[in-house]
């Protein structure tokens, strides 16, 4: 079975430009999440949707950051202008549903470099 | 305080030994626990997770769970190289959201 998929693996790209991941969800999975990890701060949940809505964006770090789930099998995260300090790299995961037991299960992550 | 507390380590452990990773949280309502292993450079995997306080078994590894003392932990029996890593606890908060600790490195030594 596929597991969640992200793209690109690997980003480097200037400060101020447009950067945009791409996340798919593992099928029939109704929650997604994004995490962002870094040395300094670990793994952050930044924002998570459930049936395609968000529903807890609180950990979006500020306005340049955003996030859409246009349908249940594709989701974007979107940074601009991307700024050094939002070099990290960023988790896409999904679970099967809402709740307090439904375990989450990440994509291979996209290692951002902003230059 | 953090609301998921780990030790950072490095833990050391010859193989063949018992490793023995714990975890704290701050939570009270937390209702389900989760242990994820990450090598350098990849991805979180999920290898346990338990819901209900005491033990549950699964090959080799074992998670405990005492949410009167707010702790969780996890055994891995006849350790191996290969499960040198980094070991990430996670605790949940209201539902879906997961939080996470700085996680504890694990060295097996052969």
């Amino acid at each position: 079975d596929a597991g969640v998929i992200q793209s690109p693996r690997h980003e480097v790209t200037e400060m101020g430009q447009e950067v945009t991941l791409r996340c798919k969800p593992i099928s029939g999975h109704n929650s997604l999440f994004w995490y962002r990890q870094t040395m300094m701060r670990g793994l952050e949940l930044l924002i998570y949707f459930n049936n395609n809505v968000p529903i807890d964006d609180s950990g979006m770090p500020e306005d340049r950051f955003s996030a859409k789930m246009p349908n249940a099998s594709f989701s974007t995260l979107k940074i601009q202008p991307s700024e050094p300090r939002d070099s990290a790299v960023y988790f896409c995961a999904s679970s099967p549903g809402q709740g307090d037991y439904q375990p989450q299960h990440f994509g291979d992550g996209t290692r951002l470099s902003i230059l | 305080q953090k609301e998921v507390e780990q030790n950072s380590g490095p833990l050391s452990v010859p193989e063949g030994a018992i490793a023995s990773l714990n975890c704290t949280y701050s939570d009270r309502g937390s209702q389900s626990f989760f242990w994820y292993r990450q090598y350098s450079g990849k991805s979180p995997e999920l290898i346990m997770f338990i819901y209900s306080n005491g033990d549950k078994e699964d090959g080799r590894f074992t998670a405990q769970l005492n949410k009167a003392s707010q702790y969780v932990s996890l055994l891995i029996r006849d350790s191996q190289p290969s499960d040198s890593a980094t070991y990430l606890c996670a605790v949940t908060k209201g539902g879906n959201k997961l939080v996470f600790g700085a996680g504890t490195i694990l060295r097996v030594k052969s």
